[in-house]
């Protein structure tokens, strides 16, 4: 079956800090690719998204490429803000699979001053 | 963008009983999801709901534990039945629109 696996948080970075977070996925096809974040109190949100091999996506700042050869999709921010503070999740929706995502675990992400 | 709402946002319940949560969209909608987020865990999707029909279960859900209704395009309930502390969870509402939203969750603990 279709799984995400994600890097165990929680992260605690200084802020202009350079952020990485790893996901890797197994799933069969070429699945869609997301990243969404959950600041606390709110509800999840879609950060970004990549639907094929080599795509990028890109939203705030953040970006992760869609890498089939290593079945990766790494959020990475270059400088990242107290504001950024959240949980981060990676999931995966199957080829043609109706939209039904699987989640990873989730990341927290702390950035201290 | 959809606008997803949730009622309640959070409810404390006894042993034994059920709660329905309901959810909005503010946008007619074909696909609507149920997913479950348990304390320190990922997202589980219980079921898909689609207007008109029976909704589809995942495995490990059952209908009698999660019943769910769909009677139009805007509008969905979950209702967790005979809860037990192993129900305390997120439950959030999702739906498809060109991508996919989710609602605010209703977070629910079971004494």
């Amino acid at each position: 079956g279709n799984s995400v696996t994600q890097m165990e948080g929680p992260v605690t970075l200084s802020e202009e800090a350079f952020l990485t977070i790893n996901c890797t996925y197994t799933a069969t096809g070429y699945p869609s690719l997301f990243w969404y974040v959950q600041y606390p109190g709110e509800g999840l949100q879609l950060l970004l998204k990549a639907t094929k091999a080599d795509d990028k996506g890109s939203n705030k700042g953040f970006e992760a490429t869609y890498r089939k050869e290593t079945t990766s999709f790494h959020l990475e921010k270059g400088s990242v803000q107290v504001s950024d503070s959240a949980v981060y999740f990676c999931a995966l929706s199957p080829t043609g699979g109706g939209n039904k995502l699987t989640f990873g675990t989730g990341t927290q992400l702390k950035v201290e001053l | 963008s959809a606008v997803i709402s949730q009622k309640p946002s959070r409810d404390i319940c006894q042993r034994g009983t059920s709660l329905t949560i309901q959810c909005q969209v503010d946008s007619q909608v074909t696909m609507m999801f149920w997913y479950r987020q348990q304390p320190g865990q990922s997202l589980t999707l219980i079921a898909t709901a689609n207007q008109g029909s029976e909704a589809t279960y995942e495995s490990g859900f059952v209908i009698d534990k999660f019943p769910i209704s769909r009677p139009n395009l805007t509008f969905s309930t979950l209702t967790v039945s005979n809860m037990s502390p192993e129900d305390s969870s997120i439950y959030l509402c999702s739906v498809e629109d060109i991508t996919t939203f989710f609602g605010p969750g209703t977070r629910l603990t079971v004494l």
